[in-house]
């Protein structure tokens, strides 16, 4: 069974900060989502990986196979970053993180 | 007090998955429809059953979904693949007859939601 690892679990910054998100996991994978969600919203997908980088405006999301981590890295960030960002894997089926519950303070 | 039971509560699933959604009426209510309300929308109404019977359809996508009620109780809805514009609230609702005026009693839904 592949164990999701995500850090940290809650993370407070400041308006503009570079915020950085990790994920580890234990088995080999074929792909791997990052999500966000907001609170009392559904579920949106930021980025499908299987390999290399991946950026959608201020968003940046890393994966290394070899190493079995991906990070996910917001740029200038901004109040309405503020979400819950979860890692999911694909293997034998998907398998989540627990999430990343991210505050950014004006 | 008598409630409207569906599971499961959220799923996320991959396009090209199948999927399946699963509604208990309230005992003894002879109508049951399924609606999909995307977000930021109001309900569209995918099918009504008086009992076992499906009195209308005419909004389901019948290429990948299907919809029954075997024993004119509980109702499964089924999506094979999935697609990613199928990411919505899927909600049960019953009611005692099938009249459009007849009170409707909803579930709590299932929140779906496909990468």
């Amino acid at each position: 069974k592949n164990e999701v690892e995500q850090s940290p679990q809650n993370l407070t910054a400041q308006e503009g900060e570079f915020i950085t998100i990790n994920c580890s996991y234990s088995v080999g994978i074929s792909a791997l989502h990052w999500l966000q969600q907001h609170p009392g919203g559904g579920i949106v997908s930021l980025f499908m990986l299987s390999s290399g980088k991946k950026k959608h405006g201020r968003l940046i999301a890393t994966i290394n196979i070899q190493e079995k981590h991906s990070s996910l890295h917001i740029t200038a960030s901004h109040p309405r970053d503020s979400a819950v960002y979860i890692c999911a894997v694909r293997a034998d089926g998907l398998t989540f993180g627990k999430g990343t519950h991210l505050i950014i303070q004006p | 007090e008598a409630e409207v039971a569906q599971s499961p509560r959220y799923k996320i699933t991959e396009k090209s998955q199948a999927v399946a959604f699963w509604c208990d009426p309230i005992s003894g209510h002879a109508t049951l429809y399924w609606y999909r309300q995307i977000l930021g929308q109001g309900p569209e109404l995918l099918v009504q059953f008086q009992d076992e019977s499906v009195v209308d359809d005419s909004q389901l996508p019948k290429d990948r979904f299907s919809a029954e009620r075997l024993k004119g109780v509980d109702s499964t809805l089924k999506i094979q693949p999935a697609e990613l514009g199928d990411s919505a609230m899927y909600l049960c609702a019953s009611s005692t007859t099938g009249v459009r005026t007849d009170t409707q009693y909803f579930g709590p839904g299932t929140r779906l939601t496909v990468l």
